[in-house]
């Protein structure tokens, strides 16, 4: 089956600056690959995902981009703001009908 | 106010008892999903179903059990075959992708939290 791996576990920045989050998946099937933040004590919810007929996608200051041939995608944050500080869950779908398989997160910490 | 409800959102149970968490939504969603969340394991998959009468395994299914005799509603239980049943779990649903208009997006419960003492 699908396994997403996730990078970094924790993340701290400066407000302002730039934060990157990076997944590998090890099926080559899949395609769908959407990103959830989960703000303290509250349920998960999608910020932003993207599909594997697609390079990049942008949504203000986030972004996601993904390289089909090794196999994984990144999340970029820019101008990074505290209620920016989340744990951010990247995860993938192998084919339509399945379930979405997620990373372990990212605790991102953003100091002001 | 259209939604997804797990209850109860605390639950305290002895060893060796089975308890059934609920989710009921109301989104007229196909597919419903149930997640378990330990700190630092991210979100596990239990067990989903696409469709009434119709569910299956995730990668942690063992000690668990489901039914989804209902569109609305799918129940888990957490039997006492589960050695280590005490976390935060999500029950979660979607419009399958397959569906006209579906986008994959799961849309979460705000969890239950499972105690065994």
């Amino acid at each position: 089956g699908e396994n997403v791996e996730q990078h970094p576990s924790t993340l701290s920045v400066q407000e302002g600056d730039s934060a990157v989050i990076k997944c590998t998946y090890s099926d080559s099937a899949s395609n769908y690959f959407p990103w959830y933040k989960q703000e303290l004590g509250k349920r998960p919810q999608l910020i932003i995902d993207i599909r594997s007929n697609v390079g990049e996608k942008k949504d203000q200051r986030i972004a996601v981009t993904l390289n089909k041939t090794a196999k994984h995608f990144s999340l970029h944050i820019t101008e990074t703001q505290p209620e920016d500080s989340a744990v951010y869950f990247c995860a993938a779908r192998q084919q339509a009908g399945t379930a979405l398989i997620f990373g372990k997160g990212t605790t991102l910490s953003v100091s002001s | 106010d259209g939604g997804i409800t797990q209850s109860p959102k605390y639950l305290f149970r002895k060893e060796g008892q089975n308890v059934t968490l609920s989710c009921e939504q109301n989104l007229n969603h196909d597919a419903m999903y149930w997640y378990r969340q330990d700190p630092g394991q991210g979100l596990r998959l239990i067990y989903y179903s696409q469709i009434v009468n119709d569910f299956q395994k995730g990668d942690i299914a063992e000690g668990y059990s489901v039914s989804r005799e209902k569109k609305e509603s799918f129940p888990l239980t957490v039997t006492s075959a589960q050695k280590n049943p005490t976390a935060f779990y999500l029950c979660a649903s979607s419009i399958p992708q397959f569906r006209l208009r579906g986008t994959g997006e799961l849309f979460f419960g705000e969890g239950s939290r499972l105690t065994v003492l």
